[in-house]
C-alpha cells in the first residue's frame, strides 16, 4: 500500500498571506490528522477529520482551518501567516478508531518570511 | 490527562553498545503508548506499539519497550546501536478519551558516535 503522501514538500511565504496543504492518507482509512512541529512547541495536534467531519480540535487560533473530501484526502489552510507559523506540518491517517495505529506523510515545510 | 515525559533531551552511544531511551507517562486508565521515530527532514516512522497485550512489545530494526504500571514507564532499549539508529524519538500516548489524539513527550535526541 502506499503511505502517506503530502503535497506540497516545501512552501515559502510572506506574512499576510494564506496557504493551502493538502494530504493523501493510506488508502481504506478514513481519519487523518494534522499536526505541527515547531523546535520551541515540539509536536502539536492541530484537528482531525473522520468521513468529511472535524471530529476534534487542538488549540490553534481560528486562521488555522481544515477539511476532508468524500475520498479521505484532507486540505489545512492557514490564513493570514504569521512568522511563528513557521513549522513542519504533519499529516497522519488511520482507519478510524480511537485505538488504530496513526500512519504519518513526510510532512510539508512552512516557512514564513 | 494524558501526558509523557521523556527524561533526557540527547543521549550519546557509541556505536555496538546498548540503547536506552527513557519515557514516563501519565494516564487515568489503561494507555496505548508509542515510540515513533524521525529521520532528519523526514515525517514520523512507527517503532512500535503498546496497547495492553505482552508488556515487553518489540518493534522493527531491533527495538523494544517494555511496559512498567507500577513505575508509570515505558522505556526504549536496543541492544547494539547501529550508526542509522542517529535520529530523534519520540513516546506517544493515545488519548482515547479524545478520539485518540496523539500526545507527543519532547522528544530524545540519539547520537551514535563510530
Amino acid at each position: 500500500k502506499a503511505g502517506v503522501t503530502q503535497t506540497p514538500r516545501y512552501l515559502i511565504k510572506t506574512r499576510g498571506q494564506q496557504v493551502t496543504l493538502s494530504c493523501s492518507p493510506i488508502s481504506g482509512h478514513r481519519s487523518v490528522s494534522w499536526y505541527q512541529q515547531t523546535p520551541g512547541q515540539g509536536l502539536q495536534f492541530l484537528f482531525e477529520y473522520f468521513s468529511e467531519t472535524q471530529r476534534n480540535k487542538g488549540n490553534f487560533p481560528g486562521r488555522f482551518s481544515g477539511r476532508q473530501f468524500s475520498n479521505s484526502r484532507s486540505e489545512m489552510n492557514v490564513s493570514t501567516l504569521e512568522l511563528g507559523d513557521s513549522a513542519l506540518y504533519l499529516c497522519a491517517s488511520r482507519w478510524g478508531t480511537s485505538t488504530d495505529t496513526q500512519y504519518f506523510g513526510p510532512g510539508t515545510r512552512l516557512t514564513v518570511l | 490527562a494524558q501526558s509523557v515525559t521523556q527524561l533526557d533531551s540527547h543521549v550519546s552511544v557509541s556505536e555496538g553498545t546498548p540503547v536506552l531511551l527513557r519515557c514516563n507517562y501519565s494516564s487515568s486508565y489503561s494507555p496505548s503508548l508509542f515510540w515513533y521515530v524521525q529521520h532528519p527532514n523526514k515525517g514520523l516512522q512507527l517503532l512500535l506499539k503498546y496497547t495492553s497485550a505482552a508488556t515487553l512489545v518489540k518493534g522493527i530494526n531491533g527495538f523494544e519497550a517494555e511496559f512498567k504500571k507500577s513505575e508509570t514507564s515505558f522505556h526504549l532499549t536496543k541492544p547494539s546501536a547501529h550508526m542509522s539508529d542517529a535520529a530523534e524519538y519520540f513516546c506517544v500516548v493515545s488519548d482515547r478519551t479524545n478520539t485518540g489524539k496523539l500526545i507527543f513527550g519532547q522528544g530524545t535526541t540519539l547520537q551514535v558516535k563510530p
